[in-house]
């Protein structure tokens, strides 16, 4: 079983548009993550969830919206698409632990291109 | 802030040659240390980590020492393969419900 999964693997869409990506981890995590990662591969986190509540939210456009219905789902919604948010868009989870030295489980990424 | 400052790359090597991918934070406290790995099309894997000064992370042959005189945590390995070819990710944590902080990556390709 996928510990972290989240679909689609590719998403293609018009400028404009709206889309969503989704995100399961069936680790009984505590938080969840939205990592945005572009062309050069730096790695920039978005949004950070703890049981369904909201603890991290970088400068990030209000077109982004993070949902988790319960602390086993994250899912990003984005409105208004436009190029510069093609990127791999990546979904992690962690347990919450002492000393900081939880360790993250990231899903294997939707590739998202926006045209 | 904290930050992770990791070498750039492209890092090419021949097989079998020695890897050092040098790794130094800035951070805030006792932070701990991780050297994620990123093999093509995939998410990132842990690969080591060291929570304490002194403490060696090591994994699949690679090794990490947390060194914070000198606020380094530098990757290594002896005898690189073909399939270590990924990109290398340093990060820290700085405590508990704190964020994870990515360096920017270090492309590893290895030629046979």
């Amino acid at each position: 079983d996928t510990a972290v999964s989240q679909t689609p693997k590719y998403l293609v869409t018009q400028m404009g548009n709206d889309k969503s990506i989704k995100c399961e981890q069936n680790l009984g995590h505590d938080t969840m993550y939205w990592y945005k990662q572009d062309s050069k591969k730096f790695l920039k986190i978005m949004f950070s969830y703890n049981n369904k509540e909201l603890i991290i939210n970088e400068t990030v456009p209000n077109r982004f919206s993070p949902k988790s219905p319960d602390k086993a789902h994250l899912n990003l919604h984005i409105n208004s698409l436009e190029l510069g948010d093609s990127a791999v868009y990546f979904c992690a989870s962690s347990q919450a632990g002492e000393g900081g030295n939880e360790k993250l489980f990231f899903g294997s990424g939707t590739q998202l291109s926006v045209l | 802030g904290n930050s992770v400052t990791q070498m750039e790359g492209p890092v090419t090597l021949s097989e079998e040659a020695f890897l050092t991918i040098n790794c130094t934070y800035t951070a805030t406290g006792y932070p701990s240390l991780f050297w994620y790995v990123q093999y093509p099309g995939e998410g990132l894997q842990l690969l080591l980590k060291a929570t304490k000064a002194d403490d060696k992370g090591s994994n699949k042959g690679f090794e990490a020492t947390y060194r914070k005189e000198t606020t380094s945590f530098h990757l290594e390995k002896g005898s690189v393969q073909v399939s270590d070819s990924a990109v290398y990710f340093c990060a820290l944590r700085s405590g508990y419900g704190q964020n994870f902080v990515f360096g920017p990556g270090t492309r590893l390709s290895v030629l046979p």
